[in-house]
């Protein structure tokens, strides 16, 4: 399997705030990564495809960057609905992977 | 609109048999694999694999193979997820996605979750 490890596992941050994340994978990976967004008791939601496309619908203060291993998700100016975990995904594989999560919380 | 619409929550004992299922809606079913995801109590996403409903072919975690299988039913549109025998350790929230391509594979559209509780 490729092994995808997030950083930091958990940040707290203000409203306001611009806040990057980090995805590592075990291997290359070229651009095949996807982001998710999930909030408590809901299902996961998609925000970026390709390592940088972001999903219809997304606010644009949601960007996406790297290639090979490594990858970043950067959300520009915090507002309050983005407080969430945070999860990276590999889609180079047959076999999917997720990172363990980034709980982003408020400060 | 697109939905997966996944079964209700269940309250089994271990060695018990278990089904659960995802329906899917506002697609062409047969056009997307399905995906299925766990989520134990307090802890991250678990992708576990996922069935093409046309001709049913599976790929699965090596972490899952052998204690889940995955179906589907593509004359009612909906996906299974199967044990045999639970384990306490079971005990999750499991989610189904339609497996989409955009230049890479990924999970665009989400079932609500099925809460399975495995305790004796």
């Amino acid at each position: 399997d490729i092994q995808m490890t997030q950083s930091p596992s958990s940040l707290s941050a203000f409203v306001g705030d611009r806040v990057t994340i980090t995805c590592r994978a075990s291997q290359s990976i070229s651009t095949y990564l996807n982001w998710y967004q999930q909030k408590p008791g809901k299902a996961p939601k998609h925000l970026i495809y390709a390592a940088s496309i972001l999903q219809s619908g997304v606010p644009s203060r949601f960007s996406g960057g790297g290639s090979g291993t490594d990858f970043t998700l950067t959300i520009s100016s915090l507002q309050p609905e983005d407080f969430a975990t945070y999860y990276c995904q590999q889609s180079y594989s047959t076999i999917l992977t997720f990172g363990g999560g980034t709980k982003l919380q408020i400060k | 609109e697109v939905q997966l619409v996944q079964s209700g929550a269940e309250l089994k004992k271990p060695g018990e048999s278990l089904r659960i299922s995802c329906k899917g809606s506002g697609y062409i079913f047969t056009n997307y694999w399905i995906s299925w995801v766990r989520q134990m109590p307090g802890k991250g996403l678990e992708w576990m694999g996922k069935i093409n409903p046309t001709d049913s072919h599976t790929n699965y975690s090596p972490s899952f193979q052998g204690h889940v299988t995955i179906s589907t039913d593509k004359s009612v549109s909906t996906a299974f997820l199967y044990w045999s025998s639970l384990k306490a350790s079971d005990t999750a929230i499991y989610y189904c996605g339609r497996h989409a391509y955009g230049g890479t594979f990924f999970e665009d559209y989400w079932g609500q979750g099925t809460l399975v509780t495995v305790s004796s």
